[in-house]
């Protein structure tokens, strides 16, 4: 079955940077692209960005532009989104998704989430 | 960007009522709108795209109406299960999310 397996809680101060890691099973990975969301404490869902696991081409949400970078792993079938300069209001549960469609692209199967607190 | 904006923000219901949720975008999104449910603690788990196609192994109690600018997510008749936060999110232009909407025991 497709499955996306996040990486760990990461505990960061201020001012570093995060990199969490989304492994792909159960699908040909580069057939899809892969969405990464975040979600702050009792808030919503918020889009960060997408990468093609085709070709590698990315688009991010303008608030992230210059602080995040996605990147994919085509030989172990995983995605990457690295967020630097880490503030408190970075502090979330972060997911990836796979994003599927013909024309147009909605996420099917989601990670199970991975929380970084920015902490001092 | 496309905004998405979803009423009411809670909802009270008890088991058995039929629920509605509406969601609004800024443009016209055609018919590229996708619902979520989420609960406490996991994942947002797709129940819908295309604005009424019902994802594989979701129950048929749910359905989605609407085109352009209007949404509807419809529960037909609330069970255990369906407490939880439902998100619309729009798929024409990037993605953007509906702020959520909580149904709540009443």
């Amino acid at each position: 079955q497709v499955q996306l397996v996040q990486s760990g809680a990461e505990v960061k101060k201020p001012g570093a940077s995060v990199k969490v890691s989304c492994k792909a099973s159960g699908y040909t990975f580069t057939s899809y692209g892969i969405s990464w969301v975040r979600q702050a404490p009792g808030q919503g869902l918020e889009w960060m960005g997408w990468i093609s696991a085709y070709n590698g081409n990315t688009n991010y949400a303008q608030k992230l532009q210059g602080r995040v970078t996605m990147t994919t792993d085509t030989s172990t079938s995983t995605a990457y989104m690295e967020l630097r300069s880490l503030r408190s209001d970075d502090t979330a549960v972060y997911y990836c998704a796979r994003v599927v469609g013909e024309d147009y692209y909605y996420m099917d199967v989601w990670g199970k989430g991975t929380t970084v607190t920015v902490s001092s | 960007d496309i905004q998405m904006t979803q009423s009411p923000s809670t909802l009270s219901a008890s088991v058995g009522d039929r629920v509605t949720i509406t969601c609004r975008a800024s443009q016209s999104i055609s018919s590229w709108l996708a619902w979520y449910q989420q609960k406490p603690g996991k994942a947002p788990k797709l129940l819908i795209y295309k604005a009424s196609s019902l994802e594989s192994g979701v129950p048929s109690r749910f359905s989605g109406s609407g085109s352009g600018t209007e949404f509807t997510l419809t529960i037909s008749s609330l069970q255990p299960d369906d407490f939880a936060t439902y998100y619309c999110q729009q798929y024409n232009s990037l993605w953007t999310f509906g702020q959520g909407t909580k149904v709540e025991i009443k």
